[in-house]
């Protein structure tokens, strides 16, 4: 069946602007995690949904990061005001439930930031 | 505070030598452990898991509690091992995946 899918697969914008990143997970996965890759930094958990709500939100690094889930499938992050900081590649990941051991992981979006 | 540490940014080894990836954890608790490789252009994959004690492609991981390690090991490398490979740990109950900074793994002909 079809894996966890990202889109934009790559996006450039310019500093100050917003972005929006979509995730759809694995059909029928309740649970979905955003993480972000970046040089220097490694792999870093930013927030995880179980259902529609997020119960871990502790790594969102500041209130420019939002994300939602609608509908318990599809969803969205949303940078404002993006800074070259946040330049990296923004992965998804889902799993069947939140205690399942595996995680599915996306392709990634690459984000960069001018 | 919980952590990761894989030491090594770059592993390089000839084809057929050993190879073992290393990895340290900081938890309070009893976390369970993972190894996720990516390979180049493909997506981040779980490769094993400590809860499972299997060997996969030949790769094996044993938890020492004592030590708090959780080192990768391979008795003799392949060109096709080359990957980036991560180190994770998560509390029992499940939720995020913390990950160490990566080991790059060149297996050379």
């Amino acid at each position: 069946g079809a894996g966890v899918s990202q889109s934009p697969s790559n996006k450039v914008t310019e500093k100050g602007k917003d972005v929006e990143l979509r995730c759809d997970p694995i059909s029928g996965h309740t649970a979905l995690y955003w993480y972000r890759q970046s040089l220097g930094q490694g792999l870093e958990f930013l927030i995880y949904f179980q259902g529609n709500s997020a119960p871990d939100k502790s790594g969102l690094p500041s209130d420019r990061f939002s994300a939602e889930r609608t509908g318990g499938s599809v969803s969205t992050l949303t940078i404002q005001r993006t800074q070259q900081e946040d330049s990296a590649v923004y992965l998804c990941a889902s799993s069947l439930m939140t205690d399942s051991y595996e995680q599915y992981f996306g392709p990634g979006t690459r984000l960069t930031v001018t | 505070a919980q952590r990761v540490t894989q030491p090594e940014k770059l592993l390089s080894v000839f084809k057929g030598a050993p190879v073992e990836l290393k990895c340290n954890y900081s938890y309070s608790g009893s976390p369970e452990l993972f190894w996720y490789v990516q390979y180049s252009r493909q997506r981040l994959q779980l490769l094993l898991r400590h809860i499972s004690r299997e060997s996969i492609k030949g790769f094996t991981a044993d938890l020492n509690k004592g030590e708090t390690s959780f080192h990768l090991k391979k008795p003799f490398a392949q060109e096709e091992d080359s990957a980036m490979y991560y180190c994770a740990l998560r509390r029992h109950q499940g939720g995020k995946l913390i990950f160490g900074q990566g080991t790059e793994l060149s297996v050379k002909p």
